[in-house]
């Protein structure tokens, strides 16, 4: 696509439940990141995929948390019995390091609102 | 690990100064620098990619420069205007892995 694609642009939920959030990067793109931003904050690095190699997980703070990266395109994070102090803007981003550039793109994310 | 700082946390200026946003950081060893710029409520917005090899890069109004030795990067800003009121970002690309360091970003007020 043209550009870094999230959904939903918003979601509210109740505590205790799941939800999927969902990224479609730029064609092409062999690198995915998925942040958080919670209100006021800066970004907080959530998981990393680059092609066919393992995903750096270390920024996943639960183990509610997890994120799969289906035939190297679309994905899809995951957040089981969300919290109230999940809520905040999940943002996704891509890039293509193969190139000399690596420039970032990002999605315009995905407000979770946790009741 | 890369920390990446910017300086001033919140910047308000009258309609047609130009102005410097600061962005340091600890590790010298660095792929690539790329500032962003984001309105409420919205994601990010790519404004200028700094390769480490390059000193500085221009888009119209705006002219980044990027000094590895020192560890920083300003961007600048030629006659501002209320439209440029967002927060300003700095990303710095690691150069070992593919990991990004984000500053907490300047807010940028410009006033008409």
């Amino acid at each position: 696509g043209a550009g870094v694609s999230q959904s939903p642009s918003n979601k509210v939920t109740e505590k205790g439940k799941d939800v999927e959030l969902r990224c479609d990067p730029i064609s092409g793109h062999t690198a995915l990141y998925w942040y958080r931003q919670s209100l006021g904050q800066g970004l907080e690095f959530l998981i990393y995929f680059q092609g066919n190699s393992a995903p750096d997980k270390s920024g996943l703070p639960s183990d509610r948390f997890s994120a799969e990266r289906t035939g190297g395109s679309v994905s899809t994070l995951t957040i089981q019995r969300t919290q109230q102090e999940d809520s905040a803007v999940y943002l996704c981003a891509s890039s293509d390091r193969t190139r000399v550039t690596g420039e970032l793109f990002f999605g315009e994310g995905s407000r979770l609102t946790v009741l | 690990k890369q920390e990446v700082t910017q300086i001033p946390a919140a910047l308000s200026v009258p309609e047609g100064e130009n102005l410097v946003l600061n962005c340091s950081f600890t590790d010298s060893a660095i792929y690539n620098l790329q500032w962003f710029r984001q309105d409420p409520g919205k994601g990010l917005t790519s404004l200028l990619l700094i390769q480490s090899s390059q000193r500085e890069q221009t888009s119209g109004r705006l002219n980044a420069s990027l000094d590895k030795s020192s560890g920083r990067s300003t961007l600048y800003i030629a006659a501002s205007q209320p439209g440029d009121s967002a927060t300003y970002l700095c990303a710095v690309g690691s150069k070992g892995g593919n990991q990004f360091y984000f500053g907490t970003g300047t807010s940028l007020t410009v006033i008409p």
